[in-house]
Protein backbone atom coordinates (compact mmCIF):
# COMPACT_ATOMS: atom_id res chain seq x y z
CA UNK A 1 0.00 0.00 0.00
CA UNK A 2 0.73 3.76 -0.15
CA UNK A 3 3.17 4.55 2.04
CA UNK A 4 3.89 8.44 2.78
CA UNK A 5 6.77 9.98 4.55
CA UNK A 6 7.02 13.61 5.74
CA UNK A 7 9.76 16.16 7.42
CA UNK A 8 10.59 17.37 9.59
CA UNK A 9 8.58 16.52 13.08
CA UNK A 10 8.76 19.65 14.49
CA UNK A 11 9.98 22.91 12.66
CA UNK A 12 10.31 26.38 14.89
CA UNK A 13 10.64 30.14 12.42
CA UNK A 14 10.75 33.29 13.47
CA UNK A 15 7.62 35.32 12.95
CA UNK A 16 7.89 36.76 9.18
CA UNK A 17 10.30 33.84 8.05
CA UNK A 18 8.93 31.13 5.60
CA UNK A 19 8.35 27.55 6.42
CA UNK A 20 9.13 24.24 3.99
CA UNK A 21 7.65 20.84 5.05
CA UNK A 22 8.21 17.72 2.68
CA UNK A 23 6.64 14.70 1.59
CA UNK A 24 7.32 11.55 0.04
CA UNK A 25 5.08 8.78 -1.18
CA UNK A 26 5.87 5.55 -2.64
CA UNK A 27 2.98 4.68 -4.83
CA UNK A 28 3.55 6.19 -8.09
CA UNK A 29 -0.47 6.14 -9.25
CA UNK A 30 -1.14 8.50 -6.34
CA UNK A 31 -2.68 11.94 -7.54
CA UNK A 32 -4.30 13.56 -5.42
CA UNK A 33 -1.95 15.00 -2.31
CA UNK A 34 -3.81 17.61 0.04
CA UNK A 35 -2.37 19.46 3.09
CA UNK A 36 -4.38 19.56 6.59
CA UNK A 37 -3.91 21.71 9.73
CA UNK A 38 -4.59 20.53 12.95
CA UNK A 39 -4.52 23.20 16.08
CA UNK A 40 -4.62 21.49 19.32
CA UNK A 41 -7.44 19.51 20.21
CA UNK A 42 -9.40 20.27 16.79
CA UNK A 43 -10.07 18.61 13.68
CA UNK A 44 -7.36 18.70 10.63
CA UNK A 45 -8.72 20.76 8.02
CA UNK A 46 -7.70 21.03 4.51
CA UNK A 47 -5.51 24.20 3.72
CA UNK A 48 -4.97 23.42 0.46
CA UNK A 49 -4.27 20.46 -2.50
CA UNK A 50 -2.96 19.34 -5.21
CA UNK A 51 -3.46 17.16 -7.98
CA UNK A 52 -1.19 15.36 -9.91
CA UNK A 53 -1.52 17.35 -13.80
CA UNK A 54 -0.62 20.31 -11.84
CA UNK A 55 3.09 21.54 -10.41
CA UNK A 56 2.66 23.90 -7.99
CA UNK A 57 -0.32 25.47 -6.79
CA UNK A 58 -0.39 29.13 -4.26
CA UNK A 59 -2.85 30.34 -2.44
CA UNK A 60 -1.99 34.06 -1.13
CA UNK A 61 1.16 32.58 1.59
CA UNK A 62 0.53 29.08 0.72
CA UNK A 63 2.34 27.03 -1.74
CA UNK A 64 2.19 23.60 -2.65
CA UNK A 65 4.86 22.01 -5.22
CA UNK A 66 4.93 18.76 -6.57
CA UNK A 67 7.02 16.30 -8.40
CA UNK A 68 5.84 13.33 -9.74
CA UNK A 69 9.41 11.84 -10.89
CA UNK A 70 10.65 12.22 -7.62
CA UNK A 71 7.21 11.44 -5.66
CA UNK A 72 7.91 13.87 -3.47
CA UNK A 73 5.80 17.58 -2.61
CA UNK A 74 6.34 20.08 -0.63
CA UNK A 75 4.05 22.84 1.52
CA UNK A 76 5.65 26.20 1.98
CA UNK A 77 4.23 28.85 4.01
CA UNK A 78 5.64 32.39 3.93
CA UNK A 79 5.60 35.41 5.97
CA UNK A 80 4.90 33.35 8.98
CA UNK A 81 2.68 34.24 11.49
CA UNK A 82 2.08 32.88 14.86
CA UNK A 83 -1.63 31.68 14.26
CA UNK A 84 0.08 29.34 11.50
CA UNK A 85 1.30 27.17 14.65
CA UNK A 86 -0.23 23.80 14.39
CA UNK A 87 0.30 20.41 13.42
CA UNK A 88 0.44 20.06 9.55
CA UNK A 89 -0.17 16.55 8.07
CA UNK A 90 0.45 15.93 4.11
CA UNK A 91 -1.62 12.94 2.21
CA UNK A 92 -1.62 11.13 -0.50
CA UNK A 93 -4.44 9.03 -2.42
CA UNK A 94 -5.51 7.51 -5.85
CA UNK A 95 -8.42 9.21 -6.87
CA UNK A 96 -9.71 6.80 -9.80
CA UNK A 97 -13.47 8.31 -9.66
CA UNK A 98 -14.84 4.34 -8.05
CA UNK A 99 -13.95 2.49 -4.36
CA UNK A 100 -10.11 3.48 -4.30
CA UNK A 101 -9.97 6.39 -2.72
CA UNK A 102 -8.31 6.45 0.42
CA UNK A 103 -5.76 9.19 2.20
CA UNK A 104 -2.84 8.08 3.42
CA UNK A 105 -1.48 10.67 6.10
CA UNK A 106 2.19 11.31 6.97
CA UNK A 107 3.17 11.79 10.68
CA UNK A 108 2.96 15.53 10.70
CA UNK A 109 4.92 18.22 11.57
CA UNK A 110 4.96 20.38 14.42
CA UNK A 111 4.76 23.46 13.50
CA UNK A 112 6.21 26.80 16.22
CA UNK A 113 6.36 30.28 14.92
CA UNK A 114 8.14 32.38 17.40
CA UNK A 115 6.78 35.93 18.00
CA UNK B 1 -24.01 23.86 5.95
CA UNK B 2 -23.40 22.10 9.49
CA UNK B 3 -20.13 20.23 9.58
CA UNK B 4 -19.59 16.87 10.73
CA UNK B 5 -20.67 15.92 14.22
CA UNK B 6 -19.17 13.29 16.55
CA UNK B 7 -20.30 12.16 19.80
CA UNK B 8 -19.60 11.69 22.23
CA UNK B 9 -16.06 14.31 22.53
CA UNK B 10 -14.35 12.32 25.01
CA UNK B 11 -14.70 8.89 26.72
CA UNK B 12 -12.98 6.91 29.29
CA UNK B 13 -13.28 3.17 30.19
CA UNK B 14 -11.52 0.72 31.20
CA UNK B 15 -9.90 -2.45 29.61
CA UNK B 16 -12.04 -4.42 27.98
CA UNK B 17 -15.38 -2.74 28.27
CA UNK B 18 -16.89 -1.67 25.23
CA UNK B 19 -17.59 1.53 23.79
CA UNK B 20 -19.71 3.34 20.76
CA UNK B 21 -18.66 6.29 18.94
CA UNK B 22 -21.56 7.95 16.66
CA UNK B 23 -20.73 9.84 13.46
CA UNK B 24 -23.36 12.09 11.32
CA UNK B 25 -21.73 13.56 8.26
CA UNK B 26 -22.57 16.45 6.09
CA UNK B 27 -26.30 16.63 4.45
CA UNK B 28 -26.00 14.67 1.09
CA UNK B 29 -22.22 13.27 1.72
CA UNK B 30 -22.32 9.62 0.19
CA UNK B 31 -18.99 8.57 1.51
CA UNK B 32 -17.67 8.32 4.94
CA UNK B 33 -14.54 7.37 7.05
CA UNK B 34 -13.58 6.57 10.31
CA UNK B 35 -10.19 7.48 11.02
CA UNK B 36 -8.01 6.51 14.06
CA UNK B 37 -5.42 9.20 15.30
CA UNK B 38 -2.96 8.22 18.38
CA UNK B 39 -1.20 11.00 19.87
CA UNK B 40 1.94 12.34 18.09
CA UNK B 41 0.62 10.53 14.37
CA UNK B 42 -1.20 11.01 11.44
CA UNK B 43 -4.54 10.01 11.09
CA UNK B 44 -5.13 6.03 9.88
CA UNK B 45 -7.99 5.07 8.24
CA UNK B 46 -9.97 2.22 9.54
CA UNK B 47 -13.15 1.84 7.45
CA UNK B 48 -14.78 3.71 4.32
CA UNK B 49 -18.47 3.08 3.26
CA UNK B 50 -20.05 4.67 0.33
CA UNK B 51 -24.04 5.21 1.15
CA UNK B 52 -24.38 2.14 3.41
CA UNK B 53 -21.79 -0.27 2.02
CA UNK B 54 -18.32 -1.04 2.69
CA UNK B 55 -15.39 -0.15 0.48
CA UNK B 56 -12.61 -0.60 2.42
CA UNK B 57 -11.92 -1.58 5.98
CA UNK B 58 -8.64 -4.01 5.44
CA UNK B 59 -7.70 -1.95 8.66
CA UNK B 60 -10.33 -2.27 10.66
CA UNK B 61 -9.14 -5.05 13.45
CA UNK B 62 -12.52 -6.40 12.92
CA UNK B 63 -12.04 -9.08 15.74
CA UNK B 64 -12.82 -6.21 18.48
CA UNK B 65 -13.93 -3.41 16.36
CA UNK B 66 -16.95 -2.81 14.21
CA UNK B 67 -18.97 -0.52 12.18
CA UNK B 68 -22.28 0.58 10.59
CA UNK B 69 -24.11 2.55 8.58
CA UNK B 70 -27.28 1.20 7.73
CA UNK B 71 -29.33 4.10 6.29
CA UNK B 72 -26.36 5.28 4.13
CA UNK B 73 -26.29 8.62 6.40
CA UNK B 74 -25.20 8.26 10.11
CA UNK B 75 -22.64 5.91 11.50
CA UNK B 76 -21.31 4.43 14.60
CA UNK B 77 -18.00 2.41 15.39
CA UNK B 78 -17.95 -0.03 18.46
CA UNK B 79 -14.90 -1.44 19.96
CA UNK B 80 -15.47 -4.31 21.69
CA UNK B 81 -13.25 -5.02 23.97
CA UNK B 82 -11.25 -2.45 24.09
CA UNK B 83 -7.93 -2.42 24.79
CA UNK B 84 -5.10 -0.36 26.09
CA UNK B 85 -3.68 0.60 22.87
CA UNK B 86 -6.70 1.49 21.35
CA UNK B 87 -6.76 4.36 23.31
CA UNK B 88 -7.12 7.60 20.84
CA UNK B 89 -8.62 10.47 18.83
CA UNK B 90 -11.15 8.73 16.64
CA UNK B 91 -12.27 11.10 13.65
CA UNK B 92 -15.16 11.04 11.54
CA UNK B 93 -14.91 12.27 8.01
CA UNK B 94 -17.32 12.79 5.18
CA UNK B 95 -17.09 13.70 1.29
CA UNK B 96 -19.51 14.40 -1.14
CA UNK B 97 -19.06 11.81 -3.81
CA UNK B 98 -17.41 8.09 -3.92
CA UNK B 99 -14.66 8.85 -5.19
CA UNK B 100 -12.18 11.13 -7.40
CA UNK B 101 -10.46 13.98 -5.34
CA UNK B 102 -12.87 15.23 -3.26
CA UNK B 103 -12.41 17.06 0.02
CA UNK B 104 -12.73 15.17 2.88
CA UNK B 105 -14.14 17.41 5.90
CA UNK B 106 -13.70 16.32 9.65
CA UNK B 107 -15.39 16.29 12.59
CA UNK B 108 -13.91 17.49 15.84
CA UNK B 109 -13.24 13.73 17.00
CA UNK B 110 -13.76 11.66 19.98
CA UNK B 111 -11.16 11.31 22.42
CA UNK B 112 -10.76 7.75 23.76
CA UNK B 113 -8.80 7.01 27.05
CA UNK B 114 -8.60 2.89 27.78
CA UNK B 115 -7.17 2.60 31.50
Amino acid sequence: GENVEQHPSTLSVQEGDSAVIKCTYSDSASNYFPWYKQELGKRPQLIIDIRSNVGEKKDQRIAVTLNKTAKHFSLHITETQPEDSAVYFCAASKGSGGSNYKLTFGKGTLLTVNP
Amino acid sequence: EAGVAQSPRYKIIEKRQSVAFWCNPISGHATLYWYQQILGQGPKLLIQFQNNGVVDDSQLPKDRFSAERLKGVDSTLKIQPAKLEDSAVYLCASTRAGGGTDTQYFGPGTRLTVL
